[in-house]
């Protein structure tokens, strides 16, 4: 059972445009998420986190927003950008891992921005 | 960011031998050290947790004998896949935690053939 589901595989939109990726996940001990980007034969690249006692978290052109009740988050990217274009990894972990962190990703979403 | 470097990036090898992949945290000390195994267009899966100077902790069903995982310094783990099969081609990635976040290293290609 998929825990963390990232349910469109893929997403383009153009340049200068808002991107919306979206997670959902069925864990409700799940108390941490991230969201990473991945290039091809690269590892994943940290982008923005969100602890469940937040709803929304920004970085610069990135901002992630959770939905607790909905057991549903989402990364909204804007402007997007050519260079954003890649793979998107929703994870989460539970605090009780303690020390582990250990985390579960989504399937991923491929966004391709058109210039 | 921190640095977390994976040696070899590919390798390719025959079924029956046996492979080792190295992850080091390059400008940091990682007490945990974790290995996912990414499929084809799939997610990325957690195999072990690996912890300095104890054994790895394993996911349900990944075989730790197949599998071998050392910690033997806070910057060096190693994943050994023993008596490799075509079945075990896969994209290998690391992570070494520090006390805030988890960062990965590129990713080994291995392709047994």
């Amino acid at each position: 059972d998929q825990q963390v589901k990232q349910n469109s595989p893929s997403l383009s939109v153009q340049e200068g445009r808002i991107s919306i990726l979206n997670c959902d996940y069925t864990n409700s001990m799940f108390d941490y998420f991230l969201w990473y980007k991945k290039y091809p034969a690269e590892g994943p690249t940290f982008l923005i986190s969100i602890s469940s006692i937040k709803d929304k978290n920004e970085d610069g052109r990135f901002t992630v927003f959770l939905n607790k009740s909905a057991k549903h988050l989402s990364l909204h990217i804007v402007p997007s950008q050519p260079g954003d274009s890649a793979v998107y990894f929703c994870a989460a972990s539970r605090s009780m891992d303690t020390g582990r962190r250990a985390l579960t990703f989504g399937s991923g979403t491929r966004l391709q921005v058109q210039p | 960011g921190a640095v977390v470097s994976q040696h070899p990036s590919r390798v390719i090898c025959k079924s029956g031998t046996s492979v080792k992949i190295e992850c080091r945290s390059l400008d940091f000390q990682a007490t945990t050290m974790f290995w996912y195994r990414q499929f084809p267009k799939k997610s990325l899966m957690l195999m072990a947790t690996s912890n300095e100077g104890s054994k790895a902790t394993y996911e349900q069903g990944v075989e730790k004998d197949k599998f071998l995982i050392n910690h033997a310094s806070l910057t060096l783990s190693t994943l050994t896949v023993t008596s490799a099969h075509p079945e075990d081609s896969s994209f290998y990635i690391c992570s070494a935690r520090d006390a805030a976040e988890q960062y990965f290293g590129p990713g080994t290609r291995l392709t047994v053939t």
